[in-house]
């Protein structure tokens, strides 16, 4: 399958710093990109949906001005945690996907991040 | 109620059994069906991929789908220790977008 790098796949950073995570595809130019959000032992939960060029899709109750997402160009995309807290502590995955609905989307190896 | 409920287990079992791993959903609008594989600090892999009800082969992994009961299914047959690993399901109305993921159950499969 097509390749997905997530960096950094750790983070710790101090409560009202804010974080940048990078999500690249290497190998593809992905169209689109997802970003989940998941808890220990919970489900991973879509946050929200980019396509190159055009802002993100927000899923109900993701704060926008929160979780900034930033799609540039057709491998990479961002997503920036501002001014971090504790509750914000959480692994992130993103996937990435070339073409049309159908085609799969791959997944990154996730940043877990914690805030203290 | 849930979307998709999924046991998150532990389930541990020897190597050579058949393991049976499940999820329930509740929005009749699910087309596509998958189930992924993730193993520890790794983002998930996909396993197999399903479109509507009826079954799918691949190698030692079956998935079914049964639309009249919102209930989709994976069965690992001859499981090995490398199986080890929490498998998700997930669906969605329309291809691979807005997927909704189960919790995962975590599965060991030991020697």
């Amino acid at each position: 399958g097509a390749v997905v790098s997530q960096h950094p796949s750790r983070v710790i950073c101090k409560s009202g710093t804010s974080v940048k995570i990078e999500c690249r595809s290497l190998d593809f130019q992905a169209t689109t990109m997802f970003w989940y959000r998941q808890f220990p032992k919970k489900s991973l939960m879509l946050m929200a949906t980019s396509n190159e060029g055009s802002k993100a899709t927000y899923e109900q109750g993701v704060e926008k001005d929160k979780f900034l997402i930033n799609h540039a160009s057709l491998t990479l995309s961002t997503l920036t945690v501002t001014s971090a807290h504790p509750e914000d502590s959480s692994f992130y995955i993103c996937s990435a996907r070339a073409g049309r609905t159908n085609t799969e989307a791959f997944f990154g190896q996730g940043t877990r991040l914690t805030v203290v | 109620q849930k979307e998709v409920e999924q046991d998150p287990g532990p389930l541990s079992v020897p190597e050579g059994a058949i393991v049976s791993l499940n999820c329930t959903y509740s929005n009749s609008a699910f087309q596509y069906f998958m189930w992924y594989r993730q193993y520890s600090r790794k983002g998930p892999e996909l396993l197999m991929y399903t479109y509507s009800s009826g079954n799918k082969e691949d190698g030692r992994f079956t998935a079914q789908v049964d639309k009249s009961s919102k209930y989709i299914s994976l069965f690992i047959r001859d499981s090995q220790p490398s199986d080890s690993a929490t498998y998700l399901c997930a669906m969605s109305v329309g291809g691979y977008n807005k997927l909704i993921f189960g919790a995962g159950t975590r599965l060991a499969v030991h020697p």
